[in-house]
Protein backbone atom coordinates (compact mmCIF):
# COMPACT_ATOMS: atom_id res chain seq x y z
CA UNK A 1 0.00 0.00 0.00
CA UNK A 2 1.17 3.62 -0.73
CA UNK A 3 1.63 5.62 2.12
CA UNK A 4 3.91 8.78 0.83
CA UNK A 5 2.09 10.29 -1.94
CA UNK A 6 4.70 13.34 -3.76
CA UNK A 7 3.28 16.02 -5.31
CA UNK A 8 3.32 17.60 -8.03
CA UNK A 9 4.55 14.45 -10.16
CA UNK A 10 7.04 16.37 -12.01
CA UNK A 11 8.56 19.98 -11.98
CA UNK A 12 10.30 22.19 -13.92
CA UNK A 13 12.64 25.04 -13.13
CA UNK A 14 15.03 27.71 -13.70
CA UNK A 15 18.89 27.83 -12.36
CA UNK A 16 18.56 29.33 -9.23
CA UNK A 17 14.91 28.96 -8.65
CA UNK A 18 13.49 27.09 -5.42
CA UNK A 19 11.88 23.90 -5.65
CA UNK A 20 9.35 22.89 -3.61
CA UNK A 21 8.10 19.27 -3.31
CA UNK A 22 5.55 17.98 -1.15
CA UNK A 23 4.57 14.93 0.23
CA UNK A 24 0.76 13.59 2.22
CA UNK A 25 0.42 10.37 3.84
CA UNK A 26 -2.19 8.69 6.06
CA UNK A 27 -1.32 7.28 8.94
CA UNK A 28 1.01 8.12 11.98
CA UNK A 29 4.40 8.05 11.06
CA UNK A 30 7.50 8.01 13.52
CA UNK A 31 9.51 10.16 11.13
CA UNK A 32 9.68 10.77 7.55
CA UNK A 33 12.83 10.85 5.00
CA UNK A 34 13.32 12.46 1.64
CA UNK A 35 15.79 10.74 -1.03
CA UNK A 36 17.20 11.54 -4.31
CA UNK A 37 17.94 9.15 -7.22
CA UNK A 38 19.51 10.02 -10.37
CA UNK A 39 18.91 8.66 -13.38
CA UNK A 40 20.04 4.68 -13.51
CA UNK A 41 20.96 4.69 -9.82
CA UNK A 42 19.99 4.12 -6.34
CA UNK A 43 18.40 6.32 -4.23
CA UNK A 44 20.64 8.74 -1.76
CA UNK A 45 19.19 9.59 1.66
CA UNK A 46 18.73 13.53 2.24
CA UNK A 47 16.97 14.17 5.26
CA UNK A 48 15.20 12.32 8.10
CA UNK A 49 12.75 14.42 10.30
CA UNK A 50 11.09 12.56 13.34
CA UNK A 51 7.90 13.04 13.95
CA UNK A 52 8.18 15.60 16.70
CA UNK A 53 10.08 17.83 14.50
CA UNK A 54 8.42 20.62 12.61
CA UNK A 55 11.48 21.94 10.31
CA UNK A 56 14.81 20.75 9.83
CA UNK A 57 17.63 22.19 6.83
CA UNK A 58 20.54 20.73 5.84
CA UNK A 59 22.60 23.15 3.38
CA UNK A 60 20.01 24.05 0.59
CA UNK A 61 17.47 21.55 1.95
CA UNK A 62 14.88 23.03 4.10
CA UNK A 63 11.81 19.77 5.24
CA UNK A 64 9.05 20.90 7.21
CA UNK A 65 6.82 18.32 8.72
CA UNK A 66 2.90 19.16 9.46
CA UNK A 67 1.46 16.13 11.49
CA UNK A 68 -2.34 17.25 12.17
CA UNK A 69 -2.17 17.68 7.95
CA UNK A 70 0.06 14.38 7.43
CA UNK A 71 2.02 16.29 5.41
CA UNK A 72 5.98 17.51 4.51
CA UNK A 73 7.41 19.59 2.06
CA UNK A 74 10.68 19.41 0.46
CA UNK A 75 12.86 23.11 -0.32
CA UNK A 76 15.62 23.17 -2.29
CA UNK A 77 16.99 26.81 -2.35
CA UNK A 78 18.90 27.96 -5.11
CA UNK A 79 18.24 25.17 -7.49
CA UNK A 80 21.46 23.83 -9.67
CA UNK A 81 21.14 21.48 -13.24
CA UNK A 82 23.16 19.26 -10.81
CA UNK A 83 19.85 19.12 -8.63
CA UNK A 84 18.02 17.23 -11.72
CA UNK A 85 16.99 14.16 -10.27
CA UNK A 86 13.55 12.11 -9.12
CA UNK A 87 12.93 12.61 -5.41
CA UNK A 88 10.98 10.43 -2.88
CA UNK A 89 9.53 10.90 0.23
CA UNK A 90 9.39 7.47 2.51
CA UNK A 91 7.46 6.97 5.66
CA UNK A 92 7.98 4.76 8.94
CA UNK A 93 4.66 3.98 9.73
CA UNK A 94 4.46 4.05 13.73
CA UNK A 95 2.69 0.33 13.10
CA UNK A 96 5.02 -1.45 12.34
CA UNK A 97 8.61 0.42 11.10
CA UNK A 98 9.15 -0.55 7.54
CA UNK A 99 9.26 2.25 5.21
CA UNK A 100 7.39 3.05 2.43
CA UNK A 101 8.01 5.32 -0.18
CA UNK A 102 6.04 7.51 -2.67
CA UNK A 103 6.20 7.69 -6.53
CA UNK A 104 8.29 10.01 -6.10
CA UNK A 105 8.78 13.27 -8.26
CA UNK A 106 10.61 14.63 -11.14
CA UNK A 107 12.68 17.89 -10.95
CA UNK A 108 14.06 19.07 -13.83
CA UNK A 109 16.48 22.52 -13.88
CA UNK A 110 17.21 24.10 -16.55
CA UNK A 111 20.67 26.02 -16.92
CA UNK B 1 31.11 5.52 3.86
CA UNK B 2 28.44 2.76 3.49
CA UNK B 3 28.98 0.55 0.53
CA UNK B 4 25.63 -1.53 -0.80
CA UNK B 5 27.17 -3.44 -3.75
CA UNK B 6 24.67 -5.25 -6.40
CA UNK B 7 26.10 -7.96 -8.23
CA UNK B 8 24.76 -6.98 -12.11
CA UNK B 9 23.53 -4.15 -13.16
CA UNK B 10 22.01 -5.32 -16.01
CA UNK B 11 20.72 -8.98 -16.18
CA UNK B 12 18.53 -10.61 -19.38
CA UNK B 13 17.25 -14.15 -18.59
CA UNK B 14 14.78 -16.12 -20.22
CA UNK B 15 11.03 -16.69 -19.37
CA UNK B 16 11.16 -19.63 -16.53
CA UNK B 17 14.87 -19.61 -15.26
CA UNK B 18 15.97 -19.37 -11.77
CA UNK B 19 17.24 -15.88 -11.30
CA UNK B 20 19.46 -14.95 -8.45
CA UNK B 21 20.17 -10.86 -7.95
CA UNK B 22 23.31 -10.83 -4.73
CA UNK B 23 23.25 -7.74 -2.59
CA UNK B 24 26.31 -7.22 -0.19
CA UNK B 25 26.74 -4.37 2.42
CA UNK B 26 30.11 -3.42 4.21
CA UNK B 27 28.07 -1.34 7.21
CA UNK B 28 27.44 -4.48 9.24
CA UNK B 29 23.43 -3.32 9.15
CA UNK B 30 21.11 -5.56 10.19
CA UNK B 31 18.19 -4.52 8.31
CA UNK B 32 18.19 -5.20 4.39
CA UNK B 33 15.52 -4.92 1.63
CA UNK B 34 14.72 -6.04 -1.80
CA UNK B 35 12.33 -3.47 -3.55
CA UNK B 36 11.50 -3.33 -7.06
CA UNK B 37 11.00 -0.25 -9.16
CA UNK B 38 8.71 0.28 -12.02
CA UNK B 39 7.80 3.82 -14.26
CA UNK B 40 4.49 5.26 -11.82
CA UNK B 41 4.55 2.90 -9.42
CA UNK B 42 7.60 3.85 -7.53
CA UNK B 43 9.57 1.52 -4.82
CA UNK B 44 7.93 -1.50 -3.97
CA UNK B 45 9.13 -3.52 -0.77
CA UNK B 46 9.46 -7.31 -1.81
CA UNK B 47 10.89 -8.75 1.29
CA UNK B 48 13.22 -7.31 3.96
CA UNK B 49 15.59 -9.20 6.68
CA UNK B 50 16.04 -7.94 10.32
CA UNK B 51 18.49 -10.69 11.14
CA UNK B 52 20.38 -13.49 9.59
CA UNK B 53 18.64 -16.30 8.20
CA UNK B 54 15.54 -14.29 9.23
CA UNK B 55 12.90 -13.16 6.59
CA UNK B 56 9.82 -11.25 6.05
CA UNK B 57 7.71 -10.50 3.40
CA UNK B 58 6.56 -6.98 1.81
CA UNK B 59 4.25 -5.61 0.12
CA UNK B 60 4.53 -7.87 -3.22
CA UNK B 61 6.44 -11.02 -2.24
CA UNK B 62 4.80 -13.62 -4.86
CA UNK B 63 6.88 -15.43 -7.14
CA UNK B 64 9.90 -14.24 -4.96
CA UNK B 65 11.90 -15.75 -2.20
CA UNK B 66 14.99 -14.54 -0.14
CA UNK B 67 18.16 -15.76 1.35
CA UNK B 68 19.92 -14.62 4.07
CA UNK B 69 23.18 -16.56 5.06
CA UNK B 70 25.53 -14.30 6.88
CA UNK B 71 24.69 -10.56 7.93
CA UNK B 72 26.65 -8.83 4.33
CA UNK B 73 24.66 -10.45 2.16
CA UNK B 74 21.35 -10.90 1.38
CA UNK B 75 19.84 -12.48 -1.95
CA UNK B 76 16.53 -12.41 -3.74
CA UNK B 77 15.81 -15.58 -5.86
CA UNK B 78 12.94 -16.04 -8.67
CA UNK B 79 12.41 -19.21 -8.55
CA UNK B 80 10.93 -19.27 -12.53
CA UNK B 81 11.25 -15.53 -13.74
CA UNK B 82 8.30 -14.40 -15.92
CA UNK B 83 7.86 -11.22 -17.94
CA UNK B 84 6.15 -9.44 -15.55
CA UNK B 85 8.98 -9.53 -13.46
CA UNK B 86 11.10 -7.30 -15.92
CA UNK B 87 12.10 -4.59 -13.47
CA UNK B 88 14.61 -2.69 -11.81
CA UNK B 89 15.46 -4.55 -8.47
CA UNK B 90 17.15 -2.42 -6.10
CA UNK B 91 18.54 -3.86 -2.64
CA UNK B 92 19.05 -1.48 0.39
CA UNK B 93 20.59 -1.93 4.17
CA UNK B 94 19.87 -0.14 7.12
CA UNK B 95 20.62 -0.14 10.96
CA UNK B 96 18.90 -2.03 13.60
CA UNK B 97 15.50 0.19 13.74
CA UNK B 98 14.70 1.83 10.10
CA UNK B 99 13.00 4.58 12.02
CA UNK B 100 16.33 5.70 13.64
CA UNK B 101 18.43 5.32 10.25
CA UNK B 102 18.59 6.39 6.59
CA UNK B 103 18.52 3.49 4.15
CA UNK B 104 21.28 2.99 1.89
CA UNK B 105 20.52 1.56 -1.25
CA UNK B 106 22.56 0.05 -4.22
CA UNK B 107 22.63 0.62 -7.82
CA UNK B 108 19.95 -1.16 -9.05
CA UNK B 109 19.98 -4.04 -11.04
CA UNK B 110 17.50 -3.57 -14.35
CA UNK B 111 16.40 -7.06 -14.96
CA UNK B 112 14.47 -7.97 -18.59
CA UNK B 113 13.17 -11.47 -19.06
CA UNK B 114 12.10 -12.57 -22.37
Amino acid sequence: SQQGEEDPQALSIQEGENATMNCSYKTSINNLQWYRQNSGRGLVHLILIRSNEREKHSGRLRVTLDTSKKSSSLLITASRAADTASYFCATDAAANSKLTFGKGITLSVRP
Amino acid sequence: DVKVTQSSRYLVKRTGEKVFLECVQDMDHENMFWYRQDPGLGLRLIYFSYDVKMKEKGDIPEGYSVSREKKERFSLILESASTNQTSMYLCASGQASSYNSPLHFGNGTRLTVT
